[in-house]
């Protein structure tokens, strides 16, 4: 079946450092990944959309410069939290659109955690 | 605002009985209704994709069905075991890629 990795599982990080976060797809190829965040007792609420070679789309309310994206290939797209502070503590998880059936295809995910 | 609904939040059963649970979403613009199992530490697994009012999939002892009309689909597990322990979520589309999920359902089974 269709894998999808993240690293890493979870970070600890202090407040104003980044953090990137990578996604990849492991056995086929994804145009497009998307990344989702997930605070407790909550949805999980899509980010943005990470489209290869070109630039991320995002959704209302997600600060572009604050969360960086990059699609750099078929099977990878990263997100980076800059200046990571309390409030971005959460989960972070993405999926991948795999570019033949169309499907979507989860990463375990990422707890972050910003001290 | 769409709003995916799911109910109960929690719900523990005893190993051998059979349970279920719904999600509510929006019946206007629906292109399509996603159910995953998610193990903690895992990835969310895809369970069924269901597109056709009145659609009923089965899976194992865990089937689902859908009404897009009322907006609601269900999802049974028979004859509960241990290792249905998980959380269930589902997701609406409205025909464009983005995936409206609900809070889930988290079922404990009980040996």
């Amino acid at each position: 079946g269709a894998v999808v990795s993240q690293h890493p599982s979870w970070v600890i990080c202090k407040s104003g450092t980044s953090v990137k976060i990578e996604c990849r797809s492991l056995d086929f190829q994804a145009t497009t990944m998307f990344w989702y965040r997930q605070f407790p007792k909550q949805s999980l609420m899509l980010m943005a959309t990470s489209n290869e070679g070109s630039k991320a789309t995002y959704e209302q309310g997600v600060e572009k410069d604050k969360f960086l994206i990059n699609h750099a290939s078929l099977t990878l797209s990263t997100l980076t939290v800059t200046s990571a502070h309390p409030e971005d503590s959460s989960f972070y998880i993405c999926s991948a659109r795999d570019v033949d059936s169309y499907e979507q295809y989860f990463g375990p995910g990422t707890r972050l955690t910003v001290t | 605002i769409l709003n995916v609904e799911q109910s109960p939040q929690s719900l523990h059963v005893q190993e051998g009985d059979s349970t279920n649970f719904t999600c509510s979403f929006p019946s206007s613009n629906f292109y399509a209704l996603h159910w995953y199992r998610w193990e903690t530490a895992k990835s969310p697994e895809a369970l069924f994709v269901m597109t056709l009012n009145g659609d009923e999939k089965k899976k194992g002892r865990i089937s689902a069905t859908l009404n897009t009309k009322e907006g609601y689909s269900y999802l049974y597990i028979k004859g509960s075991q241990p290792e249905d322990s998980a959380t269930y979520l589902c997701a609406f589309t409205s025909g464009t890629y983005k995936y409206i999920f609900g809070t889930g359902t988290r079922l404990k089974v009980l040996a």
